[in-house]
């Protein structure tokens, strides 16, 4: 059973536009949220955060917002640029200093000039 | 530079012949992971450690096996590689499980033919 969901396998925005790319979760006892960037031949590199104290997090042109009440969170890309055009990943935590991140199976986002 | 070292990039193996795939960290982080990646299955936990001879069975461990002898190094080991194991294989680190951005190495793309 998928505990971390990202129902869009694939995303094509135009340049300057806004990306959302979503992600679903079924745990409620997920408490923090992460979203990770991957270009191809590359790992996955950490883009943002969000821990579920908070509904919303910023950093630069990338907001995450979380909504706990539908166990839903979102990343938000604004301007969308060419060079964001990757897979993204949405992950899941905490609850238990045991557990390991459960990651969604991916959006593959391409930003179209 | 912080980083996760993965060893070999690239390897292309027969049915049966014993591998490792080395990862070294230089963080002094506490707990380590391997992943493989999947088409349409994003990424999978196949073993994870939360420090030093401490090890635990991730979603998919069948046929792997890993060992944590010292804290910066962990490594994946295929002892009769079938070709559904041919994937593509990350490691990672974080200084904690759950709540901690993970850091991942650059990967390795195995085949098994």
């Amino acid at each position: 059973d998928q505990q971390v969901k990202q129902n869009s396998p694939s995303l094509s925005v135009q340049e300057g536009r806004i990306s959302i790319l979503n992600c679903d979760y079924t745990n409620s006892m997920f408490d923090y949220f992460l979203w990770y960037k991957k270009y191809p031949a590359e790992g996955p590199t950490f883009l943002i955060s969000i821990s579920s104290i908070k509904d919303k997090n910023e950093d630069g042109r990338f907001t995450v917002f979380l909504n706990k009440s539908a166990k839903h969170l979102s990343l938000h890309i604004v301007p969308s640029q060419p060079g964001d055009s990757a897979v993204y990943f949405c992950a899941a935590g905490g609850y238990s200093g045991n557990t390991p991140l459960v990651f969604g199976k991916g959006t593959r986002l391409s930003v179209i000039a | 530079e912080a980083q996760v070292t993965q060893n070999p990039r690239y390897l292309i193996t027969v049915t049966g012949k014993k591998l490792t795939v080395t990862c070294s960290q230089n963080m002094n982080h506490e707990y380590m992971s391997w992943y493989r990646q999947d088409p349409g299955l994003g990424l999978r936990q196949i073993y994870y450690s939360m420090n030093v001879e401490v090890t635990d069975k991730g979603d998919v461990p069948e046929g792997y096996k890993v060992s944590r002898k010292e804290k910066r190094n962990f490594p994946l080991i295929l002892e009769s590689p079938s070709p559904n194991q041919t994937s593509l294989y990350f490691c990672a680190s974080s200084l904690r499980t759950g709540r901690a951005e993970a850091f991942f190495g650059q990967g390795t793309r195995l085949t098994v033919v």
